[in-house]
């Protein structure tokens, strides 16, 4: 079964303005922790924000910040006053704690682009 | 501090040649991971690194794929001979090694690998 889940294959987003990319996720874990990365065309995996499934409050980084219903298994990536360079493919990851094995499991991605 | 390094940036090979991927990670990580990273989809794990031992090598491809990490620092990926399906981006990850849900991995550019 898909454990991670992003809906948007593509979206576009006029510059300065906020985006809001979704990701779903499953597990049984009581103790898991979702990861967003950006893959621009460069092909490097960026890290971009952390949340962990015991924390209270949602992750912010900078312009990024993680919309974490956790009833809803749901972590969504706001980037606020989207810039040029955040042009890239994001994806959503998770990390459970109980699996022992320690791997990130990654959805499909979601590609964003920015236009002027 | 410098990132993951990979080398070669990109391979074209024809099928049945091999070809070796080589990977440094960040300076004091004792984790690396190697992904694989098919087009359109979201990385997937091949093998994961603690120190100079394999622990997880369940999805490595075992008939023609090899992978070591001596000396717990550098690690080459390994396929002999290569198939037209393994044409992907092939992607090395470290962290430390701290065992918890929140261990953050950081990725290398990766080696675009197109096989003939």
């Amino acid at each position: 079964a898909q454990k991670i889940t992003q809906t948007q294959p593509g979206m576009f987003v006029q510059e300065k303005e906020a985006v809001t990319l979704d990701c779903t996720y499953d597990t049984s874990d009581p103790s898991y922790g979702l990861f967003w990365y950006k893959q621009p065309s460069s092909g490097e995996m960026i890290f971009l924000i952390y949340q962990g499934s015991y924390d209270q409050q949602n992750a912010t980084e900078g312009r990024y910040s993680l919309n974490f219903q956790k009833a809803r298994k749901s972590a969504n990536l706001v980037i606020s006053a989207s810039q040029l360079g955040d042009s890239a493919m994001y994806f959503c990851a998770m990390r459970e704690e109980g699996s022992n094995d320690y791997k990130l499991s990654f959805g499909a991605g979601t590609t964003v682009t920015v236009r002027a | 501090e410098a990132g993951v390094v990979q080398s070669p940036r990109y391979k074209i090979i024809e099928k049945k040649q091999p070809v070796a991927f080589w990977c440094n990670p960040i300076s004091g990580h004792n984790t690396l991971y190697w992904y694989r990273q098919n087009l359109g989809q979201g990385p997937e794990l091949l093998i994961r690194y603690e120190n100079e031992e394999a622990v997880d090598d369940s999805q490595l491809p075992k008939d023609r794929f090899s992978a070591e990490r001596l000396k717990g620092v550098d690690s080459t990926l390994k396929i002999q001979p290569a198939e037209l399906g393994d044409s992907a981006v092939y992607l090395c990850a470290s962290s430390l090694a701290i065992w918890t849900e929140q261990e953050t991995q950081y990725f290398g550019p990766g080696t675009r690998l197109l096989v003939l």
